[in-house]
């Protein structure tokens, strides 16, 4: 069982939609990420949050909108997507040290 | 800009007998490395990390991985593989951290591990 929880698993969504994705971890951490997985692509960080403060932007269209209302809680809010952004978006979480990422089980996006 | 190398795509082993998946990074400092697992349709499962000390570090599932300086390397390896060892294995790096940064790993492109009874 994982401490980080995100829903939902899946997601099918048309370009038009919004839509959002939620993230909920109960490990006590102060960093929360979003990462992207694409089929044949290394793994991207999208975003990552940390003491609620974003502190990394990496370069991610607008259409995908981070909200960190608190530590324990990430959304990424899901807006006039295109078909090339489905893949798996996963969340996860850490303390600042030692630093190894704690992993939600993914939501599985398809953009028709 | 710190980066991971995995030179194999995948990598096949028979069961019983040992394995090695390879990794190397490039970093401008200390590097703090790791080692995750998927398993299909899941997140990933953290494995082992070498942030300091002992060069050979042991982890979850029996894995274990040896920090080579000189040659920038994180091996993964296992003295006997398991049909059910057979996932996505992902090598990550990250510089030394900045204070209130979070910790952005990079990851690599993963090898996926088959192992055949």
């Amino acid at each position: 069982e994982t401490g980080v929880t995100q829903t939902p698993r899946h997601l099918v969504m048309g370009m038009t939609n919004k839509k959002s994705l939620k993230c909920e971890q109960h490990l006590g951490h102060n960093a929360m990420y979003w990462y992207k997985q694409s089929a044949k692509k290394p793994l991207e960080l999208m975003f990552v949050y940390s003491l609620e403060e974003r502190v990394e932007n990496n370069s991610v269209p607008s259409r995908f909108s981070p909200e960190c209302p608190n530590s324990s809680h990430l959304f990424l809010h899901l807006h006039t997507l295109q078909p090339e952004d489905s893949a798996l978006y996963l969340c996860a979480s850490s303390q600042e040290r030692p630093g190894e990422l704690f992993f939600g089980e993914g939501s599985r996006l398809t953009v028709l | 800009a710190q980066s991971v190398a995995q030179p194999e795509d995948q990598v096949n082993v028979a069961e019983g007998n040992p394995l090695t998946v390879k990794c190397t990074y490039s970093v401008s400092g200390n590097p703090y490395l790791f080692w995750y697992v998927q398993y299909p349709n899941r997140g990933l499962q953290f494995l082992l990390k070498y942030i300091t000390g002992d060069n050979l570090v042991k982890g979850s599932y029996g894995f274990e991985a040896e920090f080579n300086k000189s040659q920038t390397s994180f091996h993964l390896k296992k003295p006997s593989a398991l049909v059910s060892d057979s996932a996505l294995y992902f090598c990550a790096v990250r510089d030394f951290p900045v204070e209130n940064a979070g910790n952005m790993l990079t990851f690599g492109g993963g090898t996926r591990l088959m192992v055949k009874p």
